[in-house]
């Protein structure tokens, strides 16, 4: 069984340009995680859907932020205009049933913004 | 600041030795987890402790939660190598969402 899927694996871009990162969720499973990973602020959350609805984007660090789940097997974060300062390692984990259970996890997108 | 804080930031010990983390959380909570993190991966779930346990147990896994204290512990036993980590408890709070909250991690170094 496949765990959970994150594309490109890597990304370098330049500041201003549009960066999307995309996320397979592990069949099944109906809730959905973004989180970025910085030396500085570890490991935080940005937002979290439910059965394809966003729940929480509190943690969404501004407008330039934006995420989407149009179906149940995929999902973007989308950073626009990206800025060095969202140079970051960005998860993508998904569960089952209910939020507070057990999260699996993507390899992460390692993003760097020059 | 953090719900959960890991102490200590970094531990080196050698092969076979016991390893233990702990970490602290200051609101209630349903449950607290443990996750490990190899150099460069995505976070690996070890073990699921529920508010209303004291101890849980997988394997060379041990760990203990307070919650009159507010505080966790994972243990380690016959340390290998391969256990070279970062490990994080994150906390399921009571009252928001059942949304997790990562601590910043203890760094676990094991010499062969």
């Amino acid at each position: 069984d496949a765990g959970v899927i994150q594309s490109p694996r890597h990304e370098v871009t330049e500041m201003g340009q549009e960066v999307t990162l995309r996320c397979k969720p592990i069949s099944g499973h109906n809730s959905l995680f973004w989180y970025r990973q910085t030396m500085m602020r570890g490991l935080e959350l940005l937002i979290y859907f439910n059965n394809n609805v966003p729940i929480d984007d509190s943690g969404m660090p501004e407008d330039r932020f934006s995420a989407k789940m149009p179906n149940a097997s995929f999902s973007t974060l989308k950073i626009q205009p990206s800025e060095p300062r969202d140079s970051a390692v960005y998860f993508c984990a998904s569960s089952s049933s209910q939020l507070s259970e057990t999260q699996y996890f993507g390899p992460g997108t390692r993003l760097l913004v020059l | 600041s953090q719900q959960g804080e890991e102490d200590p930031q970094a531990l080196s010990i050698q092969e076979g030795e016991n390893a233990t983390m702990n970490c602290s959380y200051k609101t209630s909570i349903n449950n607290l987890q443990w996750y490990r993190q190899n150099s460069g991966r995505g976070l690996v779930h070890l073990i699921l402790i529920r508010s209303n346990e004291r101890e849980k147990h997988s394997g060379r896994l041990r760990v203990t939660l307070d919650t009159s204290k507010k505080s966790s512990s994972l243990l380690i036993t016959a340390s290998r190598a391969a256990d070279t980590a970062s490990y994080f408890c994150a906390t399921v709070i009571y009252n928001q969402g059942g949304k997790l909250i990562f601590g910043q991690g203890t760094e676990l170094s094991v010499k062969p």
